[in-house]
């Protein structure tokens, strides 16, 4: 597709489980960008990955997170021993290399810890 | 704390008449300035954006203003059509950092009434 796709897009989990969410974003954007959004906020930034390397990860809330790359086109965020204040939107982006102002982003996938 | 505020949850307007929407910030730090859109179930889509070295920035039917002794900036839209009624975030970003990280506000529900 020609846009950024992510999956799934919907996942509920229990308290203490593990969860993967991954982002297929738009070929040939280097860049690539995970945001989080509670009920009722913005988006609020996670991770943002310049081709593998993740050049700014200070979004992150703590080590439960991680996030990777591997061949710098798909992401996925890996969330740790899930609780329940994780509950959110997970939002993925991309952009072209030096158009970080124009970011696009992804359906989101919206996770539940029960 | 929150670095970019919108004060306004939600607005409404009637078609054909102009929508303005407000945006304030704290961190003196921000250069550059945008708006997105976001539908239901769809993720953000950018609108416009501003530098900090324009007060003024125009596409079609938007207008962003941008004060930067007052830390405000508008987005105005002229006319209003029912398709523009959607949640519109106000985000912002310090170019300088390297890492490109946009900063959200909560956004504002705008509904063109026909």
């Amino acid at each position: 597709g020609a846009g950024v796709s992510q999956t799934p897009s919907n996942k509920v989990t229990e308290k203490g489980k593990y969860v993967e969410l991954r982002c297929d974003p738009i070929s040939g954007h280097t860049a690539l960008y995970w945001y989080r959004q509670s009920l009722g906020q913005g988006p609020e930034f996670l991770i943002y990955f310049q081709g593998t390397g993740a050049a700014d990860d200070s979004g992150l809330p703590n080590d439960r997170f991680f996030a990777v790359r591997p061949e710098g086109s798909v992401s996925t965020l890996k969330i740790q021993r899930t609780e329940r204040g994780d509950s959110a939107v997970y939002l993925c982006a991309s952009s072209l290399a030096g158009r970080w102002d124009i970011q696009y982003f992804g359906a989101g996938t919206r996770l539940s810890v029960l | 704390d929150q670095q970019v505020k919108q004060n306004s949850p939600s607005l409404s307007v009637q078609e054909g008449r102009i929508s303005i929407l407000n945006c304030d910030y704290t961190n003196s730090m921000f250069d550059y300035f945008l708006w997105y859109k976001k539908y239901p179930a769809e993720g953000p889509t950018f609108l416009i954006s501003i530098s900090s070295i324009k007060d003024k920035n125009e596409d079609g039917r938007f207008t962003v203003f941008l004060n930067k002794s007052a830390k405000h900036l508008s987005l105005h839209i002229v006319p209003s059509q029912p398709g523009d009624s959607a949640v519109y975030f106000c985000a912002a970003a310090y170019s300088g950092a390297g890492s490109y990280q946009l900063t959200f506000g909560k956004g504002t529900k705008l509904s063109v009434i026909p």
